[in-house]
């Protein structure tokens, strides 16, 4: 049990575009998730919680209008990378809560070029 | 603010040896969860152990146990019999007892695991 896909895993994009990732818990309904991004060789860096049906908590720093969130239903929520940027290239990983625990996707690796 | 710290960057053991990762923690409160995760070369961040706070007894997972010392805001994993698929980036985490469900990880600790 407790299992979270992330889709696409790899996603190569032009600097100026729009790049949307989707979380979804696969066996369980998840009224938060968190959305994560790590750099290589550190750990993950939390952006932003993800509560169905409201908008999301973004950390300090993390740029709103940049990286949208979306948590429409109780097994999805997506990140949508707005106007990327080369610097916004990151691997990017999804958790969501089923009770006291987070459970995480298999990540996305974003690419702007 | 919580604080999470794991000093150990790098760990090697030899395949079928036990191995200890440190984990230590700052925290005014008294009620809170710990966690190990586990992220292999995949980068699939995997649940290794989990530990409330206001449980005296140490987790225990197969091969995977803690030495949660409270006190001493110490929480580390003893691997015993490892193995080759051992080999990880490892994660200490603190949760609050709180409504957020956040988790504040530590820098993590590369484990190796040698034949």
């Amino acid at each position: 049990g407790a299992v979270v896909s992330q889709h696409p895993s790899w996603v190569i994009c032009k600097s100026g575009t729009s790049v949307k990732i989707e979380c979804r818990s696969l066996d369980f309904q998840a009224t938060t998730m968190f959305w994560y991004r790590q750099f290589p060789k550190q750990s993950l860096m939390l952006m932003a919680t993800s509560n169905e049906g409201s908008k999301a908590t973004y950390e300090q720093g993390v740029e709103k209008d940049k990286f949208l969130i979306n948590h429409a239903s109780l097994t999805l929520s997506t990140l949508t990378v707005t106007s990327a940027h080369p610097e916004d290239s990151s691997f990017y990983i999804c958790s969501a809560r089923e009770q006291n625990t987070q459970y995480f996707g298999p990540g996305t690796r974003l690419t702007v070029l | 603010a919580q604080t999470v710290t794991q000093s150990q960057p790098e760990m090697s053991v030899q395949e079928a040896e036990t191995v200890t990762l440190s984990c230590t923690y700052d925290t005014s409160e008294s009620d809170y969860y710990l966690f190990w995760y586990k992220q292999p070369p995949s980068r699939q961040m995997i649940l290794v152990i989990r530990q409330e706070a206001y449980k005296q007894q140490n987790a225990t997972e197969n091969r995977f146990s803690v030495n949660f010392q409270k006190a001493a805001k110490s929480f580390s994993l003893k691997i015993s019999d490892s193995q080759l698929g051992d080999a990880a980036m490892y994660f200490c985490a603190y949760r609050r007892w709180d409504s957020s469900y956040k988790l504040i990880f530590g820098s993590g600790t590369r484990l190796l695991v040698r034949p």
